[in-house]
């Protein structure tokens, strides 16, 4: 079982579209976790923190269940621009970061 | 402005060429990163580095070497490289606080022959 799994996708949605990803994490000491977005081949770059309390930014809700060791990314009324994979990562408590393989969006006009 | 600069971007070599793949952040990070990136299988941890001469092992540490003299550069080494190494990298840092997130290099682009 690999330590981080993501819906496999591809999602291919309309503009305006709400999507939701998920995401579960098998070490119950890992201790922080992330949403990132990757476009083809360049560098990812960190789209928010996920807290227990859930938080919001824009269009973008992130939730963590921590007593199901799952996490959660919404994007509501989706852009062309949001196409990219999105890639959940979790840092262990021994400060290793582990990232999924991460889910392909395609939002389309 | 704040970044993480690696070098080269675009390196090809051959098999048994030790090389060096050199990172740098102006951020005062404590924390330091490499992670290779391969088709199918993500993005998977080198070494990684919590202060300057503290390293460790990442998930796929074998036939890399790291240090940490400064706490702006986190080179990499590749003392004898394999075609099992051609890969796409990219180096991070972060600090302790916000739990660790993490800002990426723009990556290199490795090919060993």
């Amino acid at each position: 079982r690999k330590e981080v799994e993501q819906d496999p996708g591809p999602f291919n949605v309309p503009e305006g579209a709400t999507v939701a990803f998920n995401c579960t994490y098998s070490n119950s000491a890992s201790q922080s976790f992330f949403w990132y977005r990757q476009d083809c081949r360049k560098e990812p770059k960190l789209l928010m923190s996920v807290y227990s309390s859930g938080n919001e930014d824009g269009r973008f809700t992130a939730q963590l269940n921590r007593a199901s060791q799952y996490i959660s990314l919404l994007i509501r009324d989706s852009k062309l621009s949001d196409s990219a994979t999105y890639l959940c990562v979790v840092r262990t408590g021994g400060f290793k970061t582990i990232f999924g393989a991460g889910t392909r969006l395609f939002v389309k006009a | 402005e704040a970044q993480v600069t690696q070098n080269p971007r675009y390196l090809i070599t051959v098999t048994g060429k030790k090389l060096t793949v050199t990172c740098s952040q102006n951020m005062n990070h404590e924390y330091m990163s490499w992670y290779r990136q391969d088709p199918g299988l993500g993005l998977r941890q080198i070494y990684y580095s919590m202060n300057v001469e503290v390293t460790d092992k990442g998930d796929v540490p074998e036939g890399y070497k790291v240090s940490r003299k400064e706490k702006r550069n986190f080179p990499l080494i590749l003392e004898s490289p394999s075609p099992n190494q051609t890969s796409l990298y990219f180096c991070a840092s972060s600090f302790r606080d916000r739990g660790y997130e993490q800002y990426f290099g723009p990556g290199t682009r490795l090919t060993v022959t």
